[in-house]
């Protein structure tokens, strides 16, 4: 299973860092992504990391801001988001990646308000 | 023009069939892609239902009924979620996704009432 937290209230301009706790399976042989859904809209894709953390990917609206990263001995992954934006508001979720590149498996997400 | 179209809502009759259409933006070739689609319920984290690229290349999710299937229509330029003898139970919102230009697009979803 995969359990997110980290998430909570915080003022625009400041830094939050997400995890995501992974059991159950074998993590480092998997990729990860975080998606994002703000309150009452779809869902986003946020960043990807491949499996041994030789590739990331970032959406526009968070390059530069967000980094995603993972330590495969700890069987976590992590989002750290630096100068939030009330707009980042949402529930974010963690999930597995299928070797076909579905997202198999999703935890049931850490929700982050940005708002003074 | 957003790369992926989903309709807002669609409502359908109990053990009726309801096809869920996700249209690539025009220049984009539904014919080179897999579509995965999501069931989301609310309150919940979605669930991933199937892929789709071909009928010689495509997936069904863990424990997803076979009610639930993928198609194209090239035609239309669009991936196809058909649900079949729907049920109370498949009401929800359903996302599209692709991978295009080096990032996962999701479809704005659709809200699917049966009733």
């Amino acid at each position: 299973q995969l359990v997110e937290s980290g998430g909570g209230l915080v003022k625009p301009g400041g830094s939050l860092r997400l995890s995501c706790a992974a059991s159950g399976f074998t993590f480092s042989t998997y990729s990860m992504i975080w998606v994002r859904q703000a309150p009452g809209k779809g869902l986003e894709w946020v960043s990807s990391i491949s499996s041994y953390r030789n590739n990331m990917n970032s959406a526009d609206s968070v390059k530069g801001r967000f980094t995603i990263s993972r330590d495969n001995a700890k069987k976590s992954l992590y989002l750290q988001m630096n100068s939030l934006r009330v707009e980042d508001t949402a529930l974010y979720y963690c999930a597995r990646v299928d070797p076909t590149n579905a997202f198999d498996m999703w935890g049931r997400g850490a929700m982050v308000t940005v708002s003074s | 023009q957003a790369v992926l179209t989903q309709p807002a809502s669609l409502s359908a009759s109990p053990g009726a069939s309801a096809s869920l259409t996700c249209t690539l933006r025009s220049g984009i070739n539904v014919g080179t892609y897999r579509i995965y689609w999501y069931q989301q319920k609310p309150g919940s984290p979605p669930q991933f239902l199937l892929r789709y690229t071909s009928d010689s290349d495509k997936q069904q999710g863990s424990g997803v009924p076979s009610r639930f299937s993928g198609s194209k229509d090239a035609s239309a330029n669009a991936g196809i979620l058909l649900i079949s003898g729907l049920q109370s139970d498949d009401e929800a919102d359903y996302y599209c996704v692709i991978w295009h230009s080096s990032a996962w697009v999701f479809g704005g979803g659709t809200k699917l009432t049966v009733l």
